[in-house]
């Protein structure tokens, strides 16, 4: 159980479009998903907190007018980087919480790598 | 500032042998701790994880020891198999943070056949 995915796994796109990522937890209701950014040899750093049904809350130093977070429903979150540039490019992570629980668990997915040329 | 580190940023060890990866934090107000292996090109995996009214804490073929006197994190894997290899990150959270993580910078860990 507490599987979560990603769509896409690698995307290659022109600098200046736009990408969209999704996560999705596919066996159990996330409340609260995290988007994650590693660039090589690095740790992960969280860019933002995503509670179903409200905005994201940002971590500092992350635009949210270029990385605009949905997490319309209990098991889908997006992230949408937007008018991409090549120092955009990395490995994007997301995480979900299982909703109800006095948890602290987070189960990740596979990743997204995001080059822009 | 607040911080989770690793002492350690390569680790090389032969396969049998146990190895042991270390972490310090400065939070004291740190009271949930994780650690992850992540493979190449994959998402972090989950391997165990201590509370902080805990010491030690052990699962299959891995122990973590957690000194709050010192904020020190420690993971130890017995039977090194080359399966292992991959780099392993500790990560903290605390109440009141929302859930939010906070990743060390990474050890990376090779096991020789």
């Amino acid at each position: 159980g507490a599987v979560v995915s990603q769509h896409p796994s690698r995307v290659i796109c022109k600098s200046g479009t736009s990408v969209k990522i999704e996560c999705r937890s596919l066996d159990f209701q996330a409340t609260t998903m995290f988007w994650y950014r590693q660039f090589p040899k690095q740790s992960l750093m969280l860019m933002a907190t995503s509670n179903e049904g409200s905005k994201a809350t940002y971590e500092q130093g992350v635009e949210k007018d270029k990385f605009l977070i949905n997490h319309a429903s209990l098991t889908l979150s997006t992230l949408t980087v937007t008018s991409a540039h090549p120092e955009d490019s990395s490995f994007y992570i997301c995480s979900a919480r299982v909703g109800g629980q006095r948890t602290d668990t987070q189960y990740f997915g596979p990743g997204t790598r995001l080059t822009v040329l | 500032g607040e911080s989770v580190g690793l002492h350690l940023p390569t680790l090389s060890v032969q396969e049998g042998d146990n190895s042991i990866i270390n972490c310090a934090y400065s939070n004291s107000a740190s009271d949930y701790f994780i650690w992850y292996k992540q493979e190449s090109g994959k998402g972090p995996q989950f391997i165990i994880d201590i509370r902080s009214n805990m010491d030690k804490r052990q699962g299959q073929r891995v122990t973590v020891l957690l000194n709050k006197t010192v904020k020190h994190l420690s993971l130890q894997i017995a039977a090194t198999q080359p399966g292992d290899s991959a780099v392993y990150f500790c990560a903290e959270t605390r109440r009141g943070s929302n859930y939010k993580l906070t990743f060390g910078k990474g050890t990376l860990l090779t096991v020789n056949p």
